[in-house]
């Protein structure tokens, strides 16, 4: 089982300020997924990234893949209380399985 | 990307029983996934379905236990048998779709008493 670790486990945030989020594994994956996950609902892709090195922007989000496609970091941009959410990233090879990190639960306060 | 639906949504069961959970998208897709999440928590995989071969269990999980039908290209059911409390969880179905990205259900969420 190739692993993926988060940090931080938990995140509070007053809204307009930044946050980053840190995936990382000794593992090499082909590509990365990040999710995010409200409250009874199911996780929602946001991004996949597949080339070490990659920058990937989503509005107020930017997304970079490490260059040895170990590890990943997701950033905020003055955050809104929308962006509340536990955020998933995970890893896949050729066998189309993916790896989950434990998560990140995020919570911006208005 | 595919819409995924799930039956029931949520449900409240006695240990011992069974439950089924039905697993429907919108478009026909080879790679079907079930798994289980912890309020709060990650995801795990329980197995892989892919419409005609029986279904890939990972470590810790078993046939008996969950037993997976996968009748065809949208459909797939995951049933989960003899149930005490620590099977109280969500459980969610994906499909798998190029570029090893995956698109979720809304999730079943299971009480066992």
């Amino acid at each position: 089982t190739q692993l993926l670790e988060q940090s931080p486990q938990f995140l509070s945030i007053q809204e307009g300020e930044n946050l980053t989020v840190y995936c990382n594994s000794s593992s090499v994956f082909s590509s990365l997924q990040w999710y995010r996950q409200e409250p009874g609902e199911g996780p929602v892709l946001l991004v996949t990234v597949v080339t070490g090195g990659e920058v990937k922007k989503l509005k107020r989000l930017t997304f970079q893949f490490g260059d040895a496609r170990k590890d990943s970091s997701l950033h905020i941009t003055a955050a809104q209380p929308g962006d509340t959410g536990l955020y998933l990233c995970a890893g896949g090879n050729n066998d189309y399985k993916l790896s989950f990190g434990a998560g990140t639960t995020v919570t911006v306060r208005a | 990307s595919a819409v995924i639906s799930q039956k029931p949504s949520r449900d409240i069961c006695q240990r011992g029983t069974s439950l089924t959970i039905q697993c429907q998208v919108d478009s026909q897709v080879t790679m079907m996934f079930w798994y289980r999440q912890q309020p709060g928590q990650s995801l795990t995989l329980i197995a892989t379905a892919n419409q005609g071969s029986e279904a890939t269990y990972e470590s810790g999980f078993v046939i008996d236990k969950f037993p997976i039908s996968r009748p065809n290209l949208t459909f797939s059911t995951l049933t989960v048998s003899n149930m005490s409390p620590e099977d109280s969880s969500i459980y969610l179905c994906s499909v798998g779709s190029f570029g090893n990205e995956q698109f979720f259900g809304p999730g079943t969420r299971l009480t066992v008493l």
